[in-house]
């Protein structure tokens, strides 16, 4: 079955303590994005990477880091996380030809106390 | 700053009804407008989208509206139904190289019996 995947679902954890989000897609997909959602500020891009070792910074990149090693990984990395970096992530796929339809993993739900 | 205005934030409309949600865009090079449909607990999934050289696209109960010279775009549920309670996003993107996308900031639209 084609889809993205992320892990953890839910996480709750302190200010500072480093964390991983992964990211995997089987679509063999050249394009990968994270994006956080909060209420009324609908979805925001916080980097993608148009293939392996290739990433770049969205509209909100601040307090996060990024690695694409592999095509199908792309992980999430908040190396000293603060209370406002909680949310929902979202990682996203993409053929990035065509139409460019994203297609989106089940979400993250990120709780920074 | 949102590049993408979405309206409105809620809306319920009765079963059988029309249900319009409205997104107005600022950059000119945006060329792909698509909508996404987020139910609760999952990613969003892309529903319709349209190019800016149409200006109507329609696909069973969903019609985009598509008005370039305003730089507006909408999307009309037909005959709408408790089962398309959800949260929908119209979305922008300027091609060329990365597809980068822009997300309105989504309504939440209740459909009641």
């Amino acid at each position: 079955e084609a889809q993205v995947t992320q892990n953890p679902r839910y996480l709750i954890t302190v200010t500072g303590k480093k964390l991983t989000v992964t990211c995997s897609q089987n679509m063999n997909h050249e394009y990968m994005s994270w994006y956080r959602q909060d209420p009324g500020l609908g979805l925001r891009q916080i980097y993608y990477s148009m293939n392996v070792e290739v990433t770049d910074k969205g509209d909100v990149p601040e307090g996060y880091k990024v690695s694409r090693k592999e095509k199908r990984n792309f992980p999430l990395i908040l190396e000293s996380p603060s209370p406002n970096q909680t949310s929902l992530y979202f990682c996203a796929s993409s053929p990035g030809t065509g139409t460019g339809e994203q297609f989106f993993g089940p979400g993250t739900r990120l709780t920074v106390l | 700053q949102q590049q993408v205005k979405q309206s409105p934030q809620s809306l319920i409309v009765q079963k059988g009804g029309i249900s319009i949600i409205n997104c107005a865009y600022e950059n000119t090079a945006f060329d792909y407008f698509p909508w996404y449909q987020q139910f609760p607990g999952k990613g969003p999934a892309l529903l319709i989208a349209i190019r800016p050289d149409v200006s109507e696209k329609k696909e069973g109960r969903f019609t985009i509206s598509f008005n370039k010279s305003a730089k507006q775009f909408s999307l009309h549920i037909m005959d709408s139904q408790p089962g398309d309670s959800a949260t929908y996003f119209c979305a922008a993107i300027s091609s060329g190289g990365y597809q980068k996308v822009t997300f309105g900031t989504g309504t939440k639209l209740q459909v009641i019996p």
